[in-house]
């Protein structure tokens, strides 16, 4: 358990709905990360919040969308997604050091 | 841009045995760090241990070392006494030590599945 928590843990939407993952750690970092794991391929970064700022955004699609109200929470909204998209979603959070803490992940299956 | 290469896809050790997982990585860079997570069935991303290139010594942590190469960029990590528990996905990791704190970004491998056999 890093404290890092993720809901929900397994999603299956259509592709023309509308979802948001969730990531939440009381941890006191600063800095909140989402990364897509799919089969066979490296971790990706898509986003990257530094105290609620977004600062780094990794060439994603528009129809993922990040929203960081606080350094505790992240969520990934999720719209018109297509099958390619299914993959385990992680959330990570780092408090300034080199090491990231990663969540369980969301299964998300896209159908 | 930095890549990570783990060359073995599947590995497998017999209970109580060593074995050593493979990484190499490419970079331009002198400073930076190296990690291995683990991944478990249930998926959470374990932090394993870490390297800083500055430190000549290798890292340990219980029965996890690693044999860290920087002239030749290799990363490898050996488990030592292996247990059951062992059994994961195991991931080699790249942060660049050029970028603030606070804006990490890891550049991963593409794994390597260990398998403990009783």
């Amino acid at each position: 358990e890093t404290g890092v928590t993720q809901t929900p843990r397994h999603l299956v939407m259509g592709m023309t709905n509308k979802k948001s993952l969730k990531c939440e750690q009381h941890l006191g970092h600063n800095a909140m990360y989402w990364y897509k794991q799919s089969a066979k391929k490296p971790l990706e970064l898509m986003f990257v919040y530094n105290f609620k700022e977004q600062t780094e955004n990794n060439s994603v699609p528009s129809r993922f969308s990040p929203e960081c109200p606080n350094s505790s929470h992240l969520f990934l909204h999720l719209h018109t997604l297509q099958p390619e998209d299914s993959a385990l979603y992680l959330c990570a959070s780092s408090p300034g050091s080199p090491e990231q803490y990663f969540g369980p992940g969301t299964r998300l299956t896209v159908t | 841009a930095q890549t990570v290469t783990q060359s073995q896809p599947e590995m497998s050790v017999q209970e109580a045995e060593t074995v050593t997982l493979s990484c190499t990585y490419d970079t331009s860079e002198s400073d930076y760090y190296l990690f291995w997570y683990k991944q478990p069935p249930s998926r959470q991303m374990i932090l394993v241990i870490r390297q800083e290139a500055y430190k000549q010594q290798n890292a340990t942590e219980n029965r996890f070392s690693v044999n860290f190469q920087k002239a030749a960029k290799s990363f490898s990590l050996k488990i030592s006494d292996s247990q059951l528990g062992d059994a994961a996905m195991y991931f080699c990791a790249y942060k660049s030590g050029l970028e603030d704190f606070g804006n990490e970004k890891l550049t991963f491998g593409t794994g390597t599945r260990l398998t403990i056999i009783p």
